[in-house]
C-alpha cells in the first residue's frame, strides 16, 4: 500500500533531550517535506526536500534539522526541544514539487514537551 | 487531530445541501492554490487544485473559484454529505507548486444529518 508512515506517532519528553522523528514514504517520491500544525495557525512549512541531499528551509525551520540520505527517509531532528515546538507534526511527500503532483500527508505525530 | 478543530470559523450546513467555504490569500505573488480536507486524527489529503491562469475548476462534487483582483478563493462542495464533515485548509504557493506552501488556518465544516 502506497503511504507515507510516521514514527512514533505519540510522544512527551522534556526539555532539552534530544528526539528523532521518523518519516518514510515508499513511493519513490521525491520531494518532502515537514510541517507543524498549532491550534489558530494552521500547517506551517518547517523544512522540504526537493531530493536526496537537497533540503531547504520553511517558514519555521528554527530549532529543527532534517536530512536526506535516501530518498523514501525524511527524518525529523530536535536538537534541543524546548515547550514551544509541543505540536503535531506531519511529514508530506510527492513525486515531484511540482504542481501537477498530488502531496500524500503522513499520519501525525503529536509530540509534548515539558 | 481533535485539537485542531477547537476556534476555527464553523460553517453548517443540513446534508444534501451545497456548502461554500471561502478563503482569504496574503500574497499577489501566489501562482497555486490547493484545498485540503482534514478528518479527525487523521492528516490534510488533497481535494482540488488551481493555477493562477484559471478562474474556476471542478472535480467530482467539488469546484474551486479563483478571484485574483480581491485574492480571494472559495470551494463550493455539492450535494454536502456526512463524509464532508472535517476541517478545510486552503494554502498557496508562489513557486508553482509544492516548493514553499503557506496554509490557512481553516475552517470546520458540520454537516447536519
Amino acid at each position: 500500500e502506497a503511504q507515507v508512515t510516521q514514527n512514533p506517532r505519540y510522544l512527551i519528553t522534556v526539555t532539552g533531550k534530544k528526539l528523532t522523528v521518523t518519516c518514510s514514504q515508499n513511493m519513490n517520491h521525491e520531494y518532502m517535506s515537514w510541517y507543524r500544525q498549532d491550534p489558530g495557525l494552521g500547517l506551517r512549512q518547517i523544512y522540504y526536500s526537493m531530493n536526496v541531499e537537497v533540503t531547504d528551509k520553511g517558514d519555521v525551520p528554527e530549532g529543527y534539522k532534517v536530512s536526506r540520505k535516501e530518498k523514501r527517509n525524511f527524518p525529523l531532528i530536535l536538537e534541543s526541544p524546548s515547550p514551544n515546538q509541543t505540536s503535531l507534526y506531519f511529514c508530506a511527500s510527492s513525486p515531484t514539487s511540482g504542481s501537477t503532483d498530488t502531496q500524500y500527508f503522513g499520519p501525525g505525530t503529536r509530540l509534548t514537551v515539558l | 487531530g481533535e485539537s485542531v478543530g477547537l476556534h476555527l470559523p464553523t460553517l453548517s450546513v443540513q446534508e444534501g445541501d451545497n456548502s461554500i467555504i471561502n478563503c482569504a490569500y496574503s500574497n499577489s505573488a501566489s501562482d497555486y492554490f490547493i484545498w485540503y480536507k482534514q478528518e479527525s486524527g487523521k492528516g490534510p489529503q488533497f481535494i482540488i487544485d488551481i493555477r493562477s491562469n484559471m478562474d474556476k475548476r471542478q472535480g467530482q462534487r467539488v469546484t474551486v473559484l479563483l478571484n485574483k483582483t480581491v485574492k480571494h478563493l472559495s470551494l463550493q462542495i455539492a450535494a454536502t454529505q456526512p463524509g464532508d464533515s472535517a476541517v478545510y485548509f486552503c494554502a498557496e504557493s508562489n513557486s508553482g507548486g509544492y516548493q514553499k506552501v503557506t496554509f490557512g488556518t481553516g475552517t470546520k465544516l458540520q454537516v447536519i444529518p
